[in-house]
């Protein structure tokens, strides 16, 4: 059974903060590592798809980055907003037998306050 | 914009009844998913399709079933409820090109109650 990490579980942020939040993952046999957004009374969106070591992305004020060799990405929120708010979860693809599949993290619930 | 639907977004139900979790899709996706999540657990997968009349199991055993007779629906069965199977499921689809990098995009979920 693949082992998906995700922390905080929870973090309570001032509008305008910085915040940041870890996924861990297997490091063996990694294919993709995807990132989503989930707020609530809506469903989860994609935020971001990586598959190469050191590969960074960005989209607005939310950034990602993945270290393949060690197993973790994280995810940076820069100058946060309310509607930050939301379950972002981290999902790991492995080759091989996986057939594509992806193994979700329980979630890290941000909350954003004015 | 995603164009995947589920109905009904609640349900609850006696234990014993045969209920049907309908997922439609209008992208042409030949990849479609259903994910149980328990509160304050992970999303798990418990069905999968790659298309018409092809559907596996997926990582948590599910007593459901699902069936794909068509490209853009994939409903979920369950012969007769339990209050074991009251949970949130949730229906996904993804592009049919091979790969890691295909998202993959969610309905809005069913939340199931099973008294």
């Amino acid at each position: 059974i693949l082992n998906v990490e995700q922390s905080p579980q929870s973090l309570h942020v001032q509008e305008g903060d910085s915040t940041n939040f870890t996924c861990s993952f297997p490091s063996s046999n990694f294919y993709a590592l995807h990132w989503y957004r989930w707020e609530t009374a809506k469903s989860p969106e994609a935020l971001f798809v990586m598959t190469l070591n050191g590969d960074e992305k960005k989209k607005g004020r939310i950034s990602a980055t993945l270290n393949t060799k060690e197993g973790y990405s994280y995810l940076y929120i820069k100058g946060s907003q309310p509607e930050d708010s939301a379950t972002y979860l981290c999902a790991f693809m492995g080759s091989g037998g996986s057939n594509y599949k992806l193994t979700f993290g329980k979630g890290t619930l941000l909350t954003v306050n004015p | 914009e995603a164009d995947i639907y589920q109905t009904p977004r609640y349900l609850v139900i006696g234990t014993g009844k045969k209920i049907t979790l309908e997922c439609s899709q209008t992208m042409g996706h030949d990849k479609m998913y259903w994910y149980q999540q328990d509160p304050g657990m992970e999303l798990h997968l418990i069905h999968y399709s790659y298309g018409v009349n092809s559907t596996e199991k997926g990582d948590l055993s599910s007593e459901s079933t699902v069936s794909r007779i068509r490209t853009e629906h994939f409903p979920l069965t369950l012969e007769s409820a339990r209050p074991s199977h009251t949970s949130q499921y949730l229906c996904a689809s993804s592009r049919s090109r091979v790969g890691p990098y295909n998202e993959q995009f969610f309905g809005p979920g069913t939340r199931l109650t099973v008294l």
